[in-house]
């Protein structure tokens, strides 16, 4: 596709309950990473995937957190018994990773993101 | 830990200049980067530097000083559409997460 996208772009859940949230990264980007944003908020780094390994997950705030990647291409992230603290927006980025030098930026594209309430 | 500090609001008004600056400490740096993002929206990339001085793309310019460990973005001929939050970003290493900011909300009022 032409951009980043994620689903559902809203999702209302009741404390305790299961969540999963999509990303469908850039075509051919190999990094894929997932931050956390609340309201007024900076964002706040969750965990991150090159290829379909994750070789950062230092950011994930709980075991109840988890992410995987398949097929070097869509992710899911995961969140088990949801509580009211997880309510958020879930942002997915990828970039194209080349693995060059400091002087170029891989510029991260960001997905609309995924609006969790947990009630 | 890493810390990045930046004003938390500013305002200003619709065709003036604004200089939205960022700190940072961090156990590693490759460069600094500039996000904007609207109410509702993703963000997206402005700007990026990895050494000391002024980068311009039209209306925006961003600036690093490396030994200060400082950097501003500068935006001239302020629009209505300008009003946003403008992240500042660490770059640790190559390809790895960005450190974020906590975002300058900014008001262009006429």
């Amino acid at each position: 596709g032409a951009g980043v996208s994620q689903s559902p772009s809203n999702k209302v859940t009741e404390k305790g309950k299961d969540v999963e949230l999509r990303c469908d990264p850039i075509s051919g980007h190999t990094a894929l990473y997932w931050y956390r944003q609340s309201l007024g908020q900076g964002l706040e780094f969750l965990i991150y995937f090159q290829g379909n390994s994750a070789p950062d997950k230092s950011g994930l705030p709980s075991d109840r957190f988890s992410a995987e990647r398949t097929g070097g291409s869509v992710s899911t992230l995961t969140i088990q018994r949801t509580q009211q603290e997880d309510s958020a927006v879930y942002l997915c980025a990828s970039s194209l990773a080349s693995g060059g030098a400091f002087l170029i930026q891989e510029t991260q594209y960001f997905g609309p993101g995924t609006r969790l309430l947990v009630l | 830990g890493q810390s990045l500090e930046q004003p938390s609001e500013v305002t200003a008004v619709e065709g003036a200049i604004v200089q939205i600056n960022c700190t940072y400490q961090t156990s590693g740096f490759y460069g600094l980067s500039w996000y904007q993002q609207h109410d509702g929206g993703a963000p997206t990339f402005l700007s990026y530097n990895a050494l000391d001085g002024l980068e311009e793309t039209g209306r925006f310019s961003s600036f690093l000083s490396r030994s200060d460990s400082y950097g501003y973005l500068l935006l001239q001929e302020l629009q209505m559409k300008d009003s946003a939050s403008y992240f500042c970003a660490v770059s640790l290493s190559g390809n790895t997460p960005l450190v974020f900011g906590k975002g300058t909300r900014l008001s262009v009022i006429a």
